[in-house]
């Protein structure tokens, strides 16, 4: 069965400190992984997905398919950075598996 | 741009009511979702439709059914709403594609049930 294991709630850095929000799944097929954010009092919405392989706000995020793992990383977080992170996994094309989520505070 | 919307943002029912949660998306999308969200849980999936009057259950269908009698809109039922069934909920449109595509959410519905 497919599974996405966030295992951070909450996570506090400092503002311009490196910040990682950890994602590992479980899939015995070829994996689609996406990172949802959502900001205070805003809707889900996409945040980067691995097969662009693009940074996002400049958040990157690299599959590893030998530690199953899809961690964010951004080398220096702002505040604006603050919100709820969501790991998702694609499979059987239409469908998602969301992880529980890391809620991400960044401190001035 | 894609707009997902839900007909009720906040909603208080009483246990036994039924409950109708309305999403209506503009974008001509096949794929029409609902989760519900809740904290330490994240999102899970309650049912899924890829077309008119097609759905499939998702992970926790249990008290719930679905309606999506025209493409754009897809609407969720508690037939017998409980306690248990106080969360955000979320509804959420695709495109199909060869891969999974990208998630187009609205803006959520908070029931309480009282």
């Amino acid at each position: 069965a497919q599974r996405v294991t966030q295992p951070e709630k909450l996570l506090s850095v400092f503002k311009g400190a490196p910040v990682e929000l950890k994602c590992n799944y479980s899939y015995s097929g070829s994996p689609e992984l996406f990172w949802y954010v959502q900001y205070s009092r805003q809707r889900l919405q996409l945040l980067l997905r691995h097969i662009s392989r693009e940074s996002i706000k400049g958040f990157t995020a690299d599959l590893n398919k030998g530690e199953t793992s899809f961690h964010l990383k951004k080398p220096f977080a702002q505040e604006e950075d603050s919100a709820m992170y969501y790991c998702a996994l694609g499979y059987n094309f239409n469908k998602f598996y969301f992880g529980s989520g890391t809620k991400l505070n960044v401190k001035p | 741009d894609v707009k997902v919307t839900q007909s009720s943002r906040y909603l208080v029912k009483r246990t036994g009511e039924k409950v109708f949660l309305e999403c209506v998306q503009d974008m001509d999308h096949e794929n029409m979702f609902w989760y519900r969200q809740d904290p330490g849980l994240g999102l899970r999936l309650i049912y899924f439709s890829y077309d008119v009057k097609m759905k499939e259950k998702g992970d926790i269908p249990e008290g719930y059914s679905v309606s999506r009698e025209k493409k754009e809109r897809f609407s969720l039922i508690l037939e017998s709403a409980s306690t248990n069934q106080t969360s955000m909920y979320l509804c959420a449109s695709s495109l199909p594609s060869g891969r999974s595509g990208e998630l187009f959410f609205g803006e959520g519905s908070r029931l309480t049930v009282l």
